[in-house]
């Protein structure tokens, strides 16, 4: 099966600040990732998603990349705002598998 | 358009009794999943409904579990006989099945499950 692991728990950024979120995982056919956003007392949230075949992809300040070499996966949030904090997850699964597995989730706490 | 739709969005019920939480889907998605997460932690798979297909439901915990779904529309898990381990929050997710695997699942905020 699919292992998911996150490198931090926790991550203080202060407003304005880059953040950066990593995520490991252990099955080389993986393939495909997702990154979700998950407030307090709400569902997760989908903010955005790559496949195998790209490295990068950018959203509106997120950027997704993905390291199939070192099977590890990060989320970038450029000017990080209080409005990002939340507990962020990485989910993975293989080629034309809809069963995603997820890894246990870090909390950001951003700093005015 | 809307999106996820689960009830209740609390249940508070004693150890033994069963209970049942619904899930409305986004409209023509055909993908219906239920996860479970507990406090402080990620989210387990537990079922997977697929249009006419038959469910994928290895997932399930115990016989305790089941689920059903009315054609590509609601939802319904059912726990009975409940336990105090059952206690967490229920997540409902939709997604698209068309053309190109793996479509984003979109979820629902959730069915808090306090068993006493």
């Amino acid at each position: 099966g699919e292992s998911v692991g996150l490198h931090l728990p926790t991550l203080s950024v202060q407003e304005g600040d880059n953040s950066i979120i990593n995520c490991a995982y252990s099955n080389s056919a993986s393939d495909y990732f997702i990154w979700y956003k998950q407030e307090s007392g709400k569902g997760p949230q989908f903010i955005i998603d790559i496949r195998s075949n790209m490295d990068k992809r950018q959203g509106q300040r997120v950027t997704v990349l993905l390291n199939k070499t070192v099977k590890h996966l990060s989320l970038q949030i450029a000017a990080t705002q209080p409005g990002d904090s939340a507990v962020y997850f990485c989910a993975v699964a293989p080629l034309n598998d809809y069963k995603l597995s997820f890894g246990a989730g870090t909390t950001v706490t951003v700093r005015a | 358009g809307a999106g996820v739709s689960q009830s209740p969005s609390n249940k508070v019920t004693e150890k033994g009794k069963d209970v049942e939480l619904r899930c409305d889907p986004i409209s023509g998605h055909t993908a219906l999943y239920w996860y479970r997460q507990r406090l402080g932690q990620g989210l387990e798979f537990l079922i997977y409904f697929q249009g006419n297909s038959a469910p994928d439901k290895s997932g399930l915990p115990s016989d305790r579990f089941s689920a059903e779904r009315t054609g590509e529309s609601v939802s319904t898990l059912t726990i009975q006989r409940t336990q105090q381990e059952d206690s967490a929050v229920y997540l409902c997710a939709s997604s698209f099945v068309v053309g190109a695997p793996n479509q984003p699942q979109h979820f629902g905020d959730g069915t808090r499950l306090s068993i006493l």
